[in-house]
């Protein structure tokens, strides 16, 4: 099995711009997450998902999208981006009470 | 609002020492706290989960223990080894979401 796959792992951004960081799961998880990670702290939580077409905000959504039209995917959409959204971005999924998993991040900068 | 605390937030010990990593969470309401390691610029690798029913979990040298009447959990690493050394994370999970503490970076000396 794949895991939880992200891409890109390294993206730059120009202020303004708009990009969707992609998570994709094939572990058949209900539950799916984006953290967001800045240096010295732990992972804050942007948007989480508990099933293909429910979602909610986590503890700093401003500037981010997301939608679960499928049990796989989880897209991330930034939509003007700020030189404050510079981070190190994960996504995670489970099922039930298993822990999570999660992906291997993708490194943004804005600029 | 689930908050998540982590002490000491560094630790530097010499190899072969026995250390304890604790975390401490507001909200007993939990489904299982997971723990995990990450290396600098690296993912997240899990390493122990503790359903919120069980008291303690154990993986090799690694032990971690969950009160969740008192809302703590510790890990103990046992024997510890320069390879070891990375940033310790912990994370108290429901359905859909995790929240973390800022973690304890553990330096272990040859």
């Amino acid at each position: 099995n794949a895991g939880v796959t992200q891409t890109p792992k390294f993206q730059v951004l120009k202020t303004g711009q708009s990009m969707t960081l992609q998570c994709a799961q094939d572990m058949n998880h209900e539950y799916m997450s984006w953290y967001r990670q800045d240096p010295g702290m732990g992972l804050r939580l942007i948007h989480y998902s508990v099933g293909a077409g429910i979602t909610d905000q986590g503890e700093v959504p401003n500037g981010y999208n997301v939608s679960r039209s499928t049990t796989e995917d989880f897209p991330l959409r930034l939509l003007s981006a700020a030189p404050s959204q510079t981070s190190v971005y994960f996504c995670a999924s489970s099922h039930g009470q298993l822990g999570y998993t999660f992906g291997s991040g993708t490194r943004l900068t804005v600029v | 609002k689930q908050e998540v605390t982590q002490i000491p937030a560094a630790l530097s010990v010499p190899e072969g020492e026995n250390l304890v990593l604790n975390c401490s969470f507001t909200d007993s309401a939990i489904y299982n706290l997971q723990w995990f390691r990450q290396d600098p610029g690296k993912g997240l690798t899990s390493l122990l989960l503790i359903q919120s029913s069980q008291r303690e979990q154990t993986s090799g040298r690694l032990n971690a223990s969950l009160d969740k009447s008192s809302g703590r959990s510790t890990l103990y690493i046992a024997a510890s080894q320069p390879g070891d050394s990375a940033t310790y994370l912990c994370a108290v999970n429901n359905a859909g979401k995790s929240t973390f503490g800022d973690g304890t970076t553990l330096t272990v000396k040859p």
